[in-house]
């Protein structure tokens, strides 16, 4: 069975510091990772990583995969309220539909 | 990328009936999802809707409760039966492409309250 572990599960920083939030998966025929935040219901898509040591940016978050341990990290730089969310991460296999396994979120509060 | 509308975004159910919460992509597309969310938890996979089948549903979910159907390529209903407070969630639906390895993408969402 499929399984993706989160940490830290909650993390509660102040406007200005920088974050990092871990994703270690196991995942049968693994095919990519990736990385949402949750504010209200609908996760909202950030990252998609596919291949190890590349880095994907988007303005202040970046993340990275190790597909030797089997890990993720999301970086959030200069952090702002507005960053407050769960971030998920999510495996996806080559089979099974590409369907998803996400693991627990991380509660991010950012206070100013 | 497609755009999925969900609806309703939210409900408020008397126990022992049912809600039937619809997604409608804007393309067509092969694989569609339906995820629950239960308060303070991840998401975690109801059943794979497939068009022109059954739908192919997880350890501990099953169709008399949860049926689902998928009509054709771009929209698919989760119907939640005889509920009972423990089915107050957030439900999802997302789609996606068998083939393709691109982003999942999700529905708005329906917070549902069984009282």
């Amino acid at each position: 069975e499929d399984k993706v572990v989160q940490s830290p599960l909650s993390l509660v920083v102040h406007e200005g510091d920088t974050v990092t939030l871990n994703c270690s998966y196991e995942v049968t025929n693994f095919r990519s990772l990736l990385w949402y935040k949750q504010e209200k219901k609908a996760p909202t898509f950030l990252f998609m990583l596919t291949s190890s040591g590349i880095e994907k940016k988007s303005g202040r978050l970046s993340s990275i995969l190790d597909k030797k341990e089997l890990f993720s990290i999301l970086n959030i730089t200069a952090t702002q309220t507005g960053d407050s969310a769960v971030y998920l991460c999510a495996g996806r296999p080559r089979t099974s539909g590409s369907r998803l396994t996400f693991g627990e979120g991380t509660q991010l509060t950012v206070n100013p | 990328s497609a755009v999925i509308s969900q609806k309703p975004s939210r409900d408020i159910c008397q126990r022992g009936t049912s809600l039937t919460i619809q997604c409608q992509v804007d393309s067509q597309v092969t694989m569609m999802f339906w995820y629950r969310q239960q308060p303070g938890q991840s998401l975690t996979l109801i059943a794979t809707a497939n068009q022109g089948s059954e739908a192919t549903y997880e350890s501990g979910f099953v169709i008399d409760k949860f049926p689902i159907s998928r009509p054709n390529l771009t929209f698919s209903t989760l119907t939640v039966s005889n509920m009972s407070p423990e089915d107050s969630s957030i439900y999802l639906c997302s789609a996606g492409d068998t083939y393709m390895n691109t982003e999942a993408f999700f529905g708005q969402g329906t917070r549902l309250t069984v009282v």
